[in-house]
């Protein structure tokens, strides 16, 4: 079965440059979630879209900004780097389903800032 | 935001006992959701549960959704070397923003 996918799996930055993460959700999956997991930690939310539009938004720095295609893909755009901004960033994808929602993760993308 | 409190935070077993691990929420949730994250990786969704009471199997796993819909209590039975990882619940509220716990790390004996 088709996957959540996510590019690049790896990415290092310097501070104060820009990062893009790319989500590719699970085909027919209308509802994106980006998240943020630091070492030995959970994953923290960031935003999330359904249809396009931002549905949610939790801890996400003003520094970071996101967006939904209309194919459904979703760009997590990075700006002003700093060091504590390295952390596996994971997108989810979900659909209403005739029960509720299930998130389901992609692989993840390592970020590292230098 | 909301947290979600998971215990125990981390377990130490011999290969073939069960395991249970909960999380409990300060308020009401309409989903709950248990993963497992190996390193380095994605979460990988284990059980889903919709209904207060629910109680739900997926082979070794077992979950419950609460009566009262602030917790819910994951079970694997006959634990193998491969149920090593960090297991996460995770409750959606009314507004279907998810929240995570603060994961359970398993350690298998073998």
């Amino acid at each position: 079965a088709a996957g959540v996918i996510q590019s690049p799996r790896h990415l290092i930055k310097e501070k104060r440059e820009t990062a893009t993460l790319k989500c590719y959700p699970i085909p027919r999956h209308d509802t994106v979630y980006w998240y943020q997991q630091g070492p030995g930690q959970d994953p923290q939310f960031l935003i999330s879209f359904y249809e396009k539009m931002q549905s949610d938004k939790g801890s996400i720095p003003d520094r970071f900004s996101a967006q939904q295609f209309s194919d459904y893909h979703s760009e997590l755009n990075m700006s002003s780097l700093e060091l504590g901004d390295s952390a596996l960033y994971f997108c989810a994808s979900s659909v209403a389903g005739d029960s509720g929602y299930e998130q389901y993760f992609g692989p993840g993308t390592r970020l590292t800032v230098t | 935001g909301q947290q979600l409190n998971q215990s125990p935070q981390s377990m130490f077993i011999q290969e073939g006992e069960d395991v249970s691990m909960n999380c409990t929420s300060s308020s009401i949730f309409n989903t709950w959701l248990w993963y497992k994250q190996d390193p380095g990786e994605g979460p990988v969704l284990l059980i889903a549960l919709y209904k207060a009471g629910e109680l739900t199997s997926n082979g070794r796993l077992t979950a419950q959704f609460g009566i009262t819909r602030k917790d819910s209590f994951l079970n694997i039975s006959a634990s193998i070397p491969s149920d090593v990882g960090i297991y996460f619940c995770a409750g959606q509220d009314s507004t279907n923003q998810f929240y995570f716990g603060t994961g359970t790390s398993l350690t298998v004996i073998p």
